[in-house]
C-alpha cells in the first residue's frame, strides 16, 4: 500500500543538539510538507516543496532546515537554534496544491530535554 | 488574511446522539474547505472537501458538512455519533490568495459519553 511514512515515532534529545526526522512517501507525489502541531493550536507549516531540489519556507521555518534531493524523501532538521523544539511533526504529501488533498505521515514526537 | 475558526476546543456529545462541530472562515476569495480527522498520536486523513460544487457535502465514515457563504460556515455534522468517532477534528481554508496554501483551525476534540 502506498503511503508516507516518518520515522521514528519517538524521539529524545539533548537541547543544543540537531535532529533530523524522516519522512517518505511511495506516493509518487510532487509536493511535499511539514507541519508542527502543538496541543491546542492548528497545524503550522514549517516547509514545503513541490519539486525535487526546491523548497520554500512556510509560516515558522526559523530553526528549521529541509532538502528535497530525491522525490520520495523530504527530511528535516531541527536545530539548536529553534526556541521551542518540542512538538509533534507531520509530514504530508499531495499531487498538486491547491484543491488536492493532503496524505499525511503518523507523525514523530519529538522531546528536547 | 485568512483565518478559520473552530468553536469549543472540546464538544461532548452522547453515543447515538448529533454531532455539530463549528467551523468559520474568512476569505476574501471564493474558497475551498476541508475537514480533517486526527485519531490519537495518528496523522490526519480527509473527511471532506467543500469545492465550489454542491454546497452539501458527504464525506467519510458519516460525517457531511454544509457550505454557507452568507454565514461563513461549514459545520461539520453526523446524525448518530459511535464510540469510535472520538477524535480530533479540523477545518482548513485555503484559496488563491493564500496561494493554495491550507489555513488550519485549532482543532475540536470530540468526545463521546457511552
Amino acid at each position: 500500500d502506498g503511503g508516507i511514512t516518518q520515522s521514528p515515532k519517538y524521539l529524545f534529545r539533548k537541547e543544543g543538539q540537531n535532529v533530523t526526522l524522516s519522512c517518505e512517501q511511495n506516493l509518487n507525489h510532487d509536493a511535499m510538507y511539514w507541519y508542527r502541531q502543538d496541543p491546542g493550536q492548528g497545524l503550522r507549516l514549517i516547509y514545503y516543496s513541490q519539486i525535487v531540489n526546491d523548497f520554500q519556507k512556510g509560516d515558522i521555518a526559523e530553526g528549521y532546515s529541509v532538502s528535497r534531493e530525491k522525490k520520495e524523501s523530504f527530511p528535516l532538521t531541527v536545530t539548536s537554534a529553534q526556541k521551542n523544539p518540542t512538538a509533534f511533526y507531520l509530514c504530508a504529501s499531495s499531487n498538486g496544491q491547491g484543491l488536492t488533498p493532503l496524505h499525511f505521515g503518523n507523525g514523530t514526537r519529538l522531546t528536547v530535554t | 488574511a485568512q483565518s478559520v475558526t473552530q468553536l469549543g476546543s472540546h464538544v461532548s456529545v452522547s453515543e447515538g446522539a448529533l454531532v455539530l462541530l463549528r467551523c468559520n472562515y474568512s476569505s476574501s476569495v471564493p474558497p475551498y474547505l476541508f475537514w480533517y480527522v486526527q485519531y490519537p498520536n495518528q496523522g490526519l486523513q480527509l473527511l471532506l472537501k467543500y469545492t465550489s460544487a454542491a454546497t452539501l457535502v458527504k464525506g467519510i465514515n458519516g460525517f457531511e458538512a454544509e457550505f454557507k457563504k452568507s454565514e461563513t460556515s461549514f459545520h461539520l455534522t453526523k446524525p448518530s455519533a459511535h464510540m469510535s468517532d472520538a477524535a480530533e477534528y479540523f477545518c482548513a481554508v485555503s484559496d488563491e490568495d493564500s496561494n493554495y496554501q491550507l489555513i488550519w483551525g485549532a482543532g475540536t476534540k470530540l468526545i463521546i459519553k457511552p
